[in-house]
């Protein structure tokens, strides 16, 4: 698609399960990010893969969460035993290496 | 650790106004700075971006300044439209890292 795309956009969940959320970046972009934004704050950085380098994980607030990129193309994050504080959306956002970051309309994740 | 901040959670203005929406930066590194625009339900778009060496740059009624003396950023929304309400954040980031730090955001309010 013409933008990066997000799936599912909402999900709610029950305590203690795991969620994967999914992202498809724009065609060509090696840069792929993972950003948490809760209701009425900013956006929080997660997790950023560059092509082929190892992934900056510094920002996943817990081992509860992982991110992969397959082929260097989708991207996964998992939350595993979901916590009622991760409700948030996700934000996955792409871009060419140095160049403008474009974000999807974001996964609206609600744990109960 | 490095942050960007603004100065005003909530900004009211009369359609056909000029806007402006301050930002505060601490990271004297950072090498570029990033409008985003986001509408209720969807995720951040580009509005604009300045390189730290410049100080100044103009899109389509917006411009941007940027103080590295006072490490201030601001966007300057001419005649301000209904369609201009949002949240705005402002973003810097790093060449060597390309990972974007966000502020809180300011919500721009447009009202007849």
């Amino acid at each position: 698609g013409a933008g990066v795309s997000q799936s599912p956009s909402n999900k709610v969940t029950e305590k203690g399960k795991d969620v994967e959320l999914r992202c498809d970046p724009i065609s060509g972009h090696t840069a792929l990010y993972w950003y948490r934004q809760s209701l009425g704050q900013g956006l929080e950085f997660l997790i950023y893969f560059q092509g082929n380098s190892a992934p900056d994980k510094s920002g996943l607030p817990s081992d509860r969460f992982s991110a992969e990129r397959t082929g260097g193309s989708v991207s996964t994050l998992t939350i595993q035993r979901t916590q009622q504080e991760d409700s948030a959306v996700y934000l996955c956002a792409s871009s060419s290496s140095g160049n403008t970051i474009y974000f999807g309309e974001g996964s609206w994740l609600t744990v109960v | 650790g490095e942050s960007v901040g603004l100065h005003l959670p909530t900004l009211s203005v009369q359609e056909g106004d000029n806007s402006i929406i301050n930002c505060a930066y601490s990271n004297s590194a950072s090498d570029y700075f990033i409008w985003y625009k986001q509408e209720s339900g969807k995720g951040p778009q580009f509005i604009i971006d300045i390189r730290s060496n410049m100080d100044k740059r103009q899109g389509q009624r917006v411009t941007v300044l940027l103080n590295k003396t006072v490490k201030h950023l601001s966007l300057q929304i001419a005649a301000t439209q209904p369609g201009d309400s949002a949240v705005y954040f402002c973003a810097e980031g790093e060449d060597n890292t390309d990972k974007l730090i966000f502020g809180t955001g300011t919500r721009l309010q447009v009202f007849p």
